[in-house]
């Protein structure tokens, strides 16, 4: 079975410091990954995803990941953060293809607090 | 607003009691999945429906959590005899049914206080 690891549970920056969270994954076959984010009082949202073909992929809000299979990593970058970036942030796998391919396995999230 | 929907948002019951919960997919998305989240943990996978089918159920919890989607369209999830464990956020999401990779939208969640 797959599991996720989400290095850093609680990330305090100050506003336009950059940002990374890391994410490894451990599974021996091919995965698609993502990043989901949970804004104070709102439900999950897609922020990115990896299936294929280029490893550097960007997402909303000036977000990107970089897929590095030999490390089974999929980290979070963000050169500049804003206040309004205060979130819960969450890696997520899933197997492509064969049993389980449905199911995400998430990581237990990293907390974001930007300050002013 | 045309995304996932779940009823009811809250919910509080006692000990022993049992508890259903619905969700609205995306329309016309074929596929449906319920998560757990427990405090400090990320969305635990629990079933998962193609249409009205349900192909994986081995993830609940235990033979109190029951999970139909009749019609292919909205789904309940059910909770017998609930226990103080049984407190989380219960989480649906949908995905279109027609990719080999998709996307899984999320609703807002059921959040379940057993006392």
């Amino acid at each position: 079975a797959q599991s996720v690891s989400q290095h850093n549970h609680h990330v305090i920056l100050s506003e336009a410091a950059s940002l990374e969270l890391g994410c490894n994954y451990s599974y021996g076959g091919t995965v698609n990954l993502f990043w989901y984010v949970q804004y104070p009082g709102q439900h999950l949202q897609l922020l990115l995803k990896y299936f294929s073909g280029d490893p550097l992929v960007k997402g909303i809000k000036g977000f990107e990941a970089e897929f590095i299979k030999s490390k089974f990593s999929f980290n979070l970058r963000k050169p500049s953060v804003q206040w309004s970036d205060t979130a819960e942030y969450f890696c997520a796998v899933n197997p492509r293809g064969g049993a389980g391919s449905y199911q995400l396995t998430f990581g237990k999230g990293t907390k974001l607090s930007v300050i002013p | 607003d045309t995304g996932v929907s779940q009823d009811p948002r809250h919910k509080i019951t006692k000990r022993g009691q049992n508890v259903t919960f619905r969700c609205d997919p995306i329309s016309e998305h074929n596929r449906l999945y319920w998560y757990r989240q427990t405090l400090g943990q990320g969305p635990e996978f629990l079933t998962y429906f193609q249409n009205e089918a349900q192909l994986e159920k081995s993830r609940l919890l235990s033979d109190r959590f029951s999970a139909e989607r009749p019609k292919g369209s909205f789904s309940t999830l059910e909770i017998q005899r609930t226990e103080q464990g049984d407190s989380a956020m219960y989480l649906c999401a949908s995905s279109p049914g027609t990719q080999y990779q998709e996307t899984q939208y999320f609703g807002p969640g059921t959040r379940l206080l057993v006392l």
